[in-house]
């Protein structure tokens, strides 16, 4: 079955400019996560929903950095005014249910790579 | 102090060869923990969880001790198909994972 995708692959941005990332989650899942991965580094956790609701947005670096999913299914990741320090992998990953705190393995999408010149 | 503190490697180990990571994390209310293979360029993918019990899957053996906050990661007849990040992952509780920086391993013939 088709899993988590995410577009796109690779984005270039210049210093300054809104970027919007995606993340199209696998079928069914109700929790979504958004992860940033530097270079030589593992990824960092930055918000979490469960269906529609934005539950954990405590990883974002700052009030540049906005995720939605307004639908309860597609997410969308936007950074606006965008730095240098922002380039870096951005990882989406979905899992069957949150409900209860108990854990359900996450599946990950293979990134959009950011770079900002 | 990062949360979840891991060597970085390189690890460089010959063809069947056994090789031991090792990760410590700092939050004692940590609730599961976990070892994910990242390939160069690739996602994150579940290689398996850890239990204090320890568990194994063929070459892979995983251990947790909770009273030390250490997790550790066995791996016996290394292939070079194994060369890969290995990243040490807790779970805090509510969903989020926290991630060590990786330790890299490269087998060679």
């Amino acid at each position: 079955g088709a899993g988590v995708s995410q577009s796109p692959r690779y984005k270039v941005a210049k210093r300054g400019q809104d970027v919007a990332l995606r993340c199209d989650p696998i079928s069914g899942h109700v929790s979504l996560f958004w992860y940033q991965q530097a270079l030589g580094q593992g990824p960092e956790f930055l918000t979490y929903f469960q269906n529609e609701a934005q539950l954990d947005k405590s990883g974002l670096p700052s009030d540049r950095f906005f995720a939605e999913r307004p639908e309860g299914s597609v997410s969308t990741l936007k950074i606006q005014r965008t730095q240098q320090e922002d380039s870096a992998v951005y990882l989406c990953a979905s899992s069957l249910d949150g409900a209860g705190g108990n854990y359900n393995e996450q599946f990950f999408g293979p990134g959009t790579r950011l770079t900002v010149l | 102090r990062k949360e979840v503190e891991q060597d970085p490697g390189p690890f460089n180990v010959p063809e069947g060869a056994t090789v031991a990571f090792n990760c410590t994390y700092s939050n004692s209310a940590s609730q599961s923990f976990f070892w994910y293979r990242q390939d160069c360029r690739k996602e994150p993918k579940l290689l398996m969880s850890v239990y204090s019990s320890g568990n194994e899957d063929g070459r892979f053996t995983a251990q947790l001790n909770r009273a030390s906050q250490y997790i550790s990661l066995l791996i016996r007849d290394s292939k070079l198909s194994d060369s890969a990040t290995y990243l040490c992952v807790v779970n805090t509780g509510f969903q989020k994972l926290v991630f060590g920086t990786g330790t890299r391993l490269l087998v060679s013939p």
